[in-house]
């Protein structure tokens, strides 16, 4: 398995356009969530899905960001206009089905976004 | 409000000192408490969870209710140990994980 898949992988884009961001989870995984990591405020989650329904989504920073799993395999996180202070490194990550031994959470590698 | 700090943004040790990496947490009910590591160009993974009781690479960290912190802990440091660390907690009856802001640690030879 080639792990929780993100693309791009670097993505560098003007202010007001917009940005979509990919994931692949984990197959078998029931649990999706997208995060993004700064210097300053680390690692914060934005939204997590279970079996494809967003289950919260009060980390989204604002409506420009939106996030869909339309299907077990597929998720998409958008910003749209985007802004420079939304540049930050967003990752994914994926993790089975609640149990007392499934809390463990799988990255993928992220996304660079640069927003000039 | 569930909370996770982690007070040092940057440890700084030479090899063979021992390593202390503090977080301390707010949450109302009994809380699951994981220590997440990101070592250079490598992907955020688990490091280790308190309910294992274990032992990952020489690192321990236990849960102390009573000061609500769970410190990572390493008695002699080394090189490959250096990366960002991250302390995450999580709630019962959720999948949802709320991490630290991160503590970089920097082992010298």
């Amino acid at each position: 398995d080639a792990g929780v898949i993100q693309s791009p992988r670097h993505e560098v884009t003007e202010m007001g356009q917009e940005v979509t961001l990919r994931c692949k989870p984990i197959s078998g995984h029931n649990s999706l969530f997208w995060y993004r990591q700064t210097m300053m405020r680390g690692l914060e989650l934005l939204i997590y899905f279970n079996n494809n329904v967003p289950i919260d989504d009060s980390g989204m920073p604002e409506d420009r960001f939106s996030a869909k799993m339309p299907n077990a395999s597929f998720s998409t996180l958008k910003i749209q206009p985007s802004e420079p202070r939304d540049s930050a490194v967003y990752f994914c990550a994926s993790s089975l089905p609640q149990g007392r031994d499934s809390y463990e959470q799988y990255f993928g590698p992220g996304t660079r976004l640069t927003v000039t | 409000a569930q909370r996770v700090t982690q007070p040092e943004k940057l440890l700084s040790v030479f090899k063979g000192a021992p390593v202390e990496l503090k977080c301390n947490y707010s949450y109302s009910g009994s809380p699951e408490l994981f220590w997440y590591v990101q070592y250079s160009r490598q992907r955020l993974q688990l490091l280790l969870r308190h309910i294992s009781r274990e032992s990952i690479k020489g690192f321990t960290a236990d849960l102390n209710k009573g000061e609500t912190s769970f410190h990572l802990k390493k008695p002699f440091a080394q090189e490959e140990d250096s990366a960002m660390y991250y302390c995450a907690l999580s709630g019962y009856n959720t999948d949802k994980l709320i991490f630290g802001t991160g503590t970089r640690l920097q082992v010298f030879p």
